[in-house]
């Protein structure tokens, strides 16, 4: 059974800093990944879907990495400001749509 | 564009009462998902829909029903609330069935407490 560790549970850095967060997987058979933003009282927003024939992708001042070999996926965020402050989750798309989610990191930007 | 709305945004419940969780999408979605979010864990799935009248088991799909005889709705039925109920929970959608390579929207959510 797929499990997903997310570390670190918890980061703040202060506004302007480039950051990144990691994303583990028991079984580095993954397929596909995709990384999520959710705000306090809300739902999840899909901000990356990397797809098996792809090791990265990017938008705006996001880049999303995956590392079959290792079983590991990288959330690099460039020049963060406060309005980044949101909890991150990955998940594993390799059963298609049902999806195997770590437990996130809870990342609060400092201004 | 409403995406994916899910009704009620709160509720309290006594142990034992019974009550049905909406969700509805107007992206003319195939495939419908809920999952429950817990303090310190990852969405764990509990069931899920590939179209109208087909519905199948998730990870913790005990105490729970669904049903799906419309594309647009997929509502999560709780039969006897129980405390270990009390969760978030989050109805989601996607275009295809069987895919892997399409994002999932989700709703803003359903907090229950049950006493």
């Amino acid at each position: 059974k797929q499990e997903v560790t997310q570390i670190p549970a918890a980061l703040s850095v202060p506004e302007g800093e480039n950051l990144v967060l990691n994303c583990s997987f028991t079984d580095s058979a993954i397929y596909n990944l995709q990384w999520f933003r959710q705000d306090p009282g809300k739902g999840l927003t899909s901000l990356l879907l990397i797809q098996s024939s792809q090791r990265e992708q990017t938008s705006g001042r996001l880049n999303a990495s995956l590392d079959k070999s290792s079983g590991r996926s990288t959330l690099y965020i460039a020049a963060s400001q406060p309005g980044d402050s949101a909890t991150y989750l990955c998940a594993d798309r390799s059963g298609g749509n049902k999806l195997v989610f770590g437990a996130g990191t809870i990342l609060r930007v400092k201004s | 564009n409403a995406g994916v709305t899910q009704t009620p945004k709160f509720q309290v419940l006594k142990t034992g009462q019974s009550m049905t969780l909406q969700c509805a999408q107007d992206m003319n979605h195939e495939y419908m998902s809920w999952y429950r979010q817990d303090p310190g864990m990852g969405l764990r799935l509990i069931h899920y829909s590939v179209g109208a009248g087909i519905t199948d088991q998730g990870e913790v799909p005990n105490g729970y029903n669904v049903s799906r005889s419309t594309t647009e709705d997929f509502p999560l039925r709780l039969l006897s609330a129980a405390p270990s109920q009390t969760s978030v929970y989050f109805c989601a959608s996607s275009l295809r069935r069987q895919t892997s390579n399409q994002p999932q929207h989700f709703g803003d959510g359903t907090r229950l407490s049950i006493l």
